[in-house]
């Protein structure tokens, strides 16, 4: 049984396209979240929810917005997709936010924007 | 303000000796601490935490790191390097004071060699 899974594993689009990418979790966690992993492989935090509430929001443009139909999915749609959103896109969830909860990372999505 | 410094990009060992990584943190809060690794093309996975409880923390795999408050520290080690632990290590600080942060340092990519 997959913990954290996303969907596609790779997403190869024009410049201007719009996609999704969806991600479920089986854990029955109350957090999700999304990070970006850039080529040099630094990580950064896009968006959390907590009971389907946005509690984080860092410096992301606004063509990307996190959507949570419910605790065990968090979706990110991309409008306008642009060459420097070429990334791997991981989710994750954890029981809750505080610091001591373990993170549960998906496989990633592979984003290559043309 | 919060910050995470993994002092060495890349580390090589020989398979069999000790693996030392290194990680410097800052915070003006009290930190919840982390170590995940990243295999190739995989999500990341937990090794260890740190949350104000002992200073010396156990993990998965053998590893360990010791939280050192006096000089800002939470290294990471191994006493025998195995081929297996080939793979990008992140140090990570979570502070939950006042609002969220999650920060991941740079990443130390570790080569095994036989």
């Amino acid at each position: 049984d997959t913990a954290v899974s996303q969907t596609p594993k790779y997403l190869v689009t024009q410049m201007g396209n719009d996609k999704s990418i969806k991600c479920e979790q089986n854990l029955g966690h109350d957090t999700m979240y999304w990070y970006k992993q850039d080529s040099k492989k630094f990580l950064k935090i896009m968006f959390s929810y907590n009971n389907k509430e946005l509690i984080i929001n860092e410096t992301v443009p606004n063509r990307f917005s996190p959507k949570s139909p419910d605790k065990a999915h968090l979706n990110l749609h991309i409008n306008s997709l642009e060459l420097g959103d070429s990334a791997v896109y991981f989710c994750a969830s954890s029981r809750g936010l505080a610091g001591n909860y373990e993170q549960y990372f998906g496989p990633g999505t592979r984003l290559t924007v043309t | 303000a919060q910050s995470v410094t993994q002092l060495d990009s890349h580390v090589s060992v020989s398979e069999g000796t000790p693996v030392l990584l290194r990680c410097n943190y800052s915070s003006s809060y009290s930190p919840s601490l982390f170590w995940y690794v990243q295999h190739p093309n995989k999500g990341l996975q937990l090794l260890l935490k740190y949350t104000s409880a002992a200073t010396l923390v156990k993990g998965i795999n053998g590893f360990e790191a010791e939280f050192k408050k006096s000089e800002t520290s939470f290294h990471l080690t191994k006493p025998s390097a195995h081929m297996s632990d080939a793979a990008e290590y992140f140090c990570v600080v979570i502070t939950t004071s006042g609002t969220y942060k999650y920060i991941f340092g740079t990443g130390t990519r570790l080569k095994v060699l036989a």
